[in-house]
């Protein structure tokens, strides 16, 4: 079974630019989240998905940042515009549910680089 | 200057040793702990969990011990093995909170041959 996908894998950017992340949950799990981490440092949730709905967006900084999941499948993550301190990985990971204990399934991240 | 955040705890290990890796969480309302796996380049990988009635849980060469009355938790590798080397972090959530996970600061195990 196909893990979480992730593209790209790499992004650079010149800062003030926009950037998209894309990513496919595993097939099944209605509940999708999205995670920054900084270099060195623990993943930090940005938003949760659970379906089509945004239930918990209170750590994504808006005035930047976007997110959707249009049909309750894949998501897209938008930065715009793009800052210096943007530069970490983005992750995005899935579960069957929305419960304590679901366990998250991580894609392998987008790297982005803002120069 | 550097970052603090540049600077993970290190543990170094010889192959086929047993390994022990300690996180302090912070929240004394947390009930559920999850160990993740991240190898260099990759997303973190779910290893084992354990919910707050129980104090110890079993897996495949790991055990996790949890003191809730000193908020620690461990992650103990038996027969550490060179594919064990990444950094290891562990997260906490509340029931009710949405499977909302609060990661703690990672620790590098670097295993020796």
């Amino acid at each position: 079974e196909a893990g979480v996908v992730q593209s790209p894998r790499y992004k650079i950017i010149e800062k003030k630019q926009p950037v998209a992340f894309w990513c496919n949950p595993i097939s099944g799990h209605n509940t999708l989240y999205w995670y920054l981490q900084n270099l060195g440092q623990g993943p930090e949730l940005l938003i949760r998905y659970e379906n089509e709905e945004a239930v918990d967006d209170s750590q994504l900084p808006k005035d930047r940042f976007s997110a959707e999941r249009l049909k309750g499948v894949d998501s897209t993550l938008k930065i715009q515009p793009a800052e210096l301190g943007d530069s970490a990985v983005y992750l995005c990971a899935s579960s069957l549910g929305g419960g304590t204990g679901e366990t998250q399934y991580f894609g392998p991240g987008t790297r982005l680089l803002v120069l | 200057g550097e970052s603090v955040g540049l600077h993970l705890p290190t543990l170094s290990v010889q192959e086929g040793d047993n390994s022990i890796i300690n996180c302090a969480y912070s929240n004394s309302a947390s009930d559920y702990f999850i160990w993740y796996k991240q190898e260099s380049g990759k997303g973190p990988q779910f290893i084992i969990d354990i919910r707050s009635n129980m104090d110890k849980r079993q897996g495949q060469r790991v055990t996790v011990l949890l003191n809730k009355t000193v908020k620690h938790l461990s992650l103990q590798i038996a027969a550490t093995q060179p594919g064990d080397s990444a950094v290891y972090f562990c997260a906490e959530a509340i029931t009710g909170g949405g499977n909302k996970l609060t990661f703690g600061t990672g620790t590098q195990l670097k295993v020796e041959l």
